[in-house]
C-alpha cells in the first residue's frame, strides 16, 4: 500500500528548543493528521488539516498542509518535558484512500534532555 | 463522554492458546480498525470493518480473526496460528461519512506470550 515517509525517525533535543518534523508521500493526499502517542497509550489527535496550504496551531504546536498536497510538517515551539512521545503523521489519499482509510507514517520519537 | 475502550490493558497468553481482545466504542462510528505496534515500529493494519457484519483483511491478517456483530463492538482474536503475537494492539474507529477523516484510538492492549 501507500507509504508515508516521516522524518526524522528520532530527535534528541534540549528543553526549550524548537522541534520540526515532516511527512512526505508519493501521491496526493486530501487529509493530513498529526497524532501523539505516550508510552503505553493510544495515539491522540493533535491537529487535523483538510485543505492544501492550511496552517493550523494548537498551543505550541503548528502544522501545515503542503501546497503540493504531498507533504505536511509539524513544529513544536519551546519544547517542555511533557512533549516526550512518538509523533505520527497520517493521511488519506485524494482518491479516497481505498477502503482502509488512513495511511500512517512510522513515527518520530521525541526525547527531551533537561 | 464518548470514547473507545479496549480491555484488558495487559494480557498474558500461553503458547498455543487463543485470546480475544475487546474493543467497544460509543461514538456511533461506522468504521473500526485493529492495528499492531511493535517496539520502534509504526502501526500495521490487521483488520478493518466499515459496517456491521462486514470486515476486510489488512496488511498482516494471518493468525488473527475478527467479528462485527454490533456497531459498537469489534473484538480481535489472536489465534495459536499467529507465530509472534507479543505486541501492543490498538483499536480505532472513524466516521468516514463526515468528509473529515480522523481516527479515535483506544488506549491499547499489551499482549505477552509466556
Amino acid at each position: 500500500g501507500q507509504q508515508l515517509n516521516q522524518s526524522p525517525q528520532s530527535m534528541f533535543i534540549q528543553e526549550g528548543e524548537d522541534v520540526s518534523m515532516n511527512c512526505t508521500s508519493s501521491s496526493i493526499f486530501n487529509t493530513w493528521l498529526w497524532y501523539k502517542q505516550e508510552p503505553g497509550e493510544g495515539p491522540v489527535l493533535l491537529i487535523a488539516l483538510y485543505k492544501a496550504g492550511e496552517l493550523t496551531s494548537n498551543g505550541r504546536l503548528t502544522a501545515q498542509f503542503g501546497i503540493t498536497r504531498k507533504d505536511s510538517f509539524l513544529n513544536i515551539s519551546a519544547s517542555i518535558p511533557s512533549d516526550v512521545g512518538i509523533y505520527f503523521c497520517a493521511g488519506q489519499e485524494y482518491s479516497g484512500g481505498g477502503a482502509d482509510g488512513l495511511t500512517f507514517g512510522k513515527g518520530t520519537h521525541l526525547i527531551i534532555q533537561p | 463522554d464518548g470514547g473507545i475502550t479496549q480491555s484488558p490493558k495487559y494480557l498474558f497468553r500461553k503458547e498455543g492458546q487463543n485470546v480475544t481482545l475487546s474493543c467497544e466504542q460509543n461514538l456511533n462510528h461506522d468504521a473500526m480498525y485493529w492495528y499492531r505496534q511493535d517496539p520502534g515500529q509504526g502501526l500495521r493494519l490487521i483488520y478493518y470493518s466499515q459496517i456491521v457484519n462486514d470486515f476486510q483483511k489488512g496488511d498482516i491478517a494471518e493468525g488473527y480473526s475478527v467479528s462485527r456483530e454490533k456497531k459498537e463492538s469489534f473484538p480481535l482474536t489472536v489465534t495459536s496460528a499467529q507465530k509472534n503475537p507479543t505486541a501492543f494492539y490498538l483499536c480505532a474507529s472513524s466516521h468516514p461519512g463526515t468528509g473529515e477523516m480522523s481516527y479515535t484510538f483506544g488506549s491499547g492492549t499489551r499482549l505477552t506470550v509466556v
